[in-house]
């Protein structure tokens, strides 16, 4: 069975500093999501991972895919209060459950 | 091009009770994914379906849990004699394919049982 995990769960960070999310899965995928959510939202998507080696950047966040280490990297840059949000990770696979398994979030909370 | 819809976005019910929730997939999407989330915690996959077909239900408890996705109209996940265990967001995404470059959520139900 496919399993995603995060860490860390929790992160509290101040204003302009620099920080990364991780997020582990146990098998092979070549397609990874990351996805935002604000308290009582549904989600947002942030990045679609399709390849190995794939990088994305939006603004001051950038994601980033490495299918060999079953991995991947989301780097927030310079963080400001607005990126307060909880962040997944999602992978969908071609064999057994064909749908997204998530992560359990990174809630983060970026202090002024 | 609405996104997802889904209605309604708060239902309250007794336990006991039943609890019909409805999704609408984007334009030209034929898949349909249903995901419940607990408090503080991540989206749990429950079933897939695509018109007519439930596709996956591994996710789904096999009591008093049902969806279906008929020819014409929503598609409806159908919780029978509600217990408070079941109070969650359930969200519905839709794709245009299986792993077709991503998946479009809705807006989620808020269930309460009380």
């Amino acid at each position: 069975e496919l399993k995603v995990e995060q860490n860390p769960l929790f992160l509290s960070m101040q204003e302009g500093k620099n920080y990364t999310i991780y997020c582990n899965y146990s098998t092979t995928s070549d397609r990874l999501y990351w996805y935002r959510q604000d308290p009582g939202k549904s989600l947002e998507s942030l990045f679609v991972l399709l390849s190995n080696g794939a990088v994305k950047q939006e603004g001051r966040l950038m994601a980033s895919l490495d299918t060999k280490a079953r991995l991947s990297t989301l780097h927030i840059t310079a963080a400001v209060h607005d990126l307060s949000a909880t962040y997944f990770c999602a992978v969908d696979m071609d064999t057994g459950r064909r749908a997204l398994t998530f992560g359990s979030g990174t809630r983060l909370q970026v202090q002024p | 091009n609405a996104g997802v819809m889904q209605n309604p976005r708060h239902l309250v019910r007794r336990r006991g009770q039943e609890a019909r929730l409805r999704c609408s997939p984007m334009k030209g999407h034929s898949h349909v994914y249903w995901y419940r989330q607990l408090p503080e915690e991540g989206l749990k996959f429950m079933v897939y379906l695509q018109k007519e077909n439930i596709i996956d239900e591994s996710g789904m408890p096999k009591e008093r849990f049902s969806a279906e996705f008929p020819k014409e109209g929503p598609s409806i996940l159908r919780i029978q004699q509600v217990v408070r265990g079941d109070s969650a967001a359930y969200f519905c995404a839709s794709s245009p394919g299986f792993r077709y470059y991503g998946y479009t959520f809705g807006s989620g139900t808020r269930l309460t049982v009380v």
